[in-house]
């Protein structure tokens, strides 16, 4: 089946650092990939919606300055958070589709502690 | 905007019997698709099922069923033959057809006990 490889799977910054979380499909092309964030205990909020080769499409109240989304190839997007805070510590889950109308794949999501 | 709600925020069922998990959902659009995702402690997001709209079957896999009532709105999850393994969060979502992105509800945790 789809594999999404998420990396990395944990990190912890200091605050104000930048840090990179890497989303690939292992064993197929995703034109679209879709970055979440997790709060504990809460469901999973769409952040933004990155398709190959162009600008992320970002959701209501998401920073698109402090999440950098870059999907730069049909296997790879990046999310940056940049000038990292406290209140950025999250669990970020990236998922990516192969083909139109298939489910979603999962990555294994990443825990953000910022320090 | 379509929303998902998930009405039990912790359901529990003793092994080998059956539950069910509720879920309801808004929208405007007729043709749409329906997920329950399982997440277990390790936070992978497992596909548990899925029902397109179009479809007036509900779907199964194995011990999984759906009940969909396209016109109450409603996509419920039973679970037969509960297993040990079953435990975790438990999420509904809703993808309309023409766009990629899916939105969840809050999540059901289920329990199991022995």
């Amino acid at each position: 089946g789809a594999v999404v490889s998420q990396h990395p799977s944990r990190v912890i910054c200091k605050s104000g650092t930048s840090v990179k979380i890497e989303c690939r499909s292992l064993d197929f092309q995703a034109t679209t990939m879709f970055w979440y964030r997790q709060f504990p205990k809460q469901s999973l909020m769409l952040m933004a919606t990155s398709n190959e080769g162009s600008k992320a499409t970002y959701e209501q109240g998401v920073e698109k300055d402090k999440f950098l989304i870059n999907h730069a190839s049909l296997t790879l997007s990046t999310l940056t958070v940049t000038s990292a805070h406290p209140e950025d510590s999250s669990f970020y889950i990236c998922s990516a589709r192969d083909v139109e109308n298939s489910p979603l794949h999962f990555g294994n999501g990443t825990r953000l502690t910022v320090t | 905007a379509q929303t998902v709600t998930q009405s039990q925020p912790e359901m529990s069922v003793q092994e080998a019997e059956t539950v069910t998990l509720s879920c309801t959902y808004d929208t405007s659009e007729s043709d749409y698709y329906l997920f329950w995702y399982k997440q277990p402690p390790s936070r992978q997001m497992i596909l548990v099922i899925r029902q397109e709209a179009y479809k007036q079957q509900n779907a199964t896999e194995n011990r999984f069923s759906v009940n969909f009532q396209k016109a109450a709105k409603s996509f419920s999850l039973k679970i037969s033959d509960s297993q040990l393994g079953d435990a975790a969060m438990y999420f509904c979502a809703y993808r309309s057809h023409n766009n990629n992105d899916m939105r969840f509800g809050a999540g059901t945790r289920l329990t199991v006990k022995p």
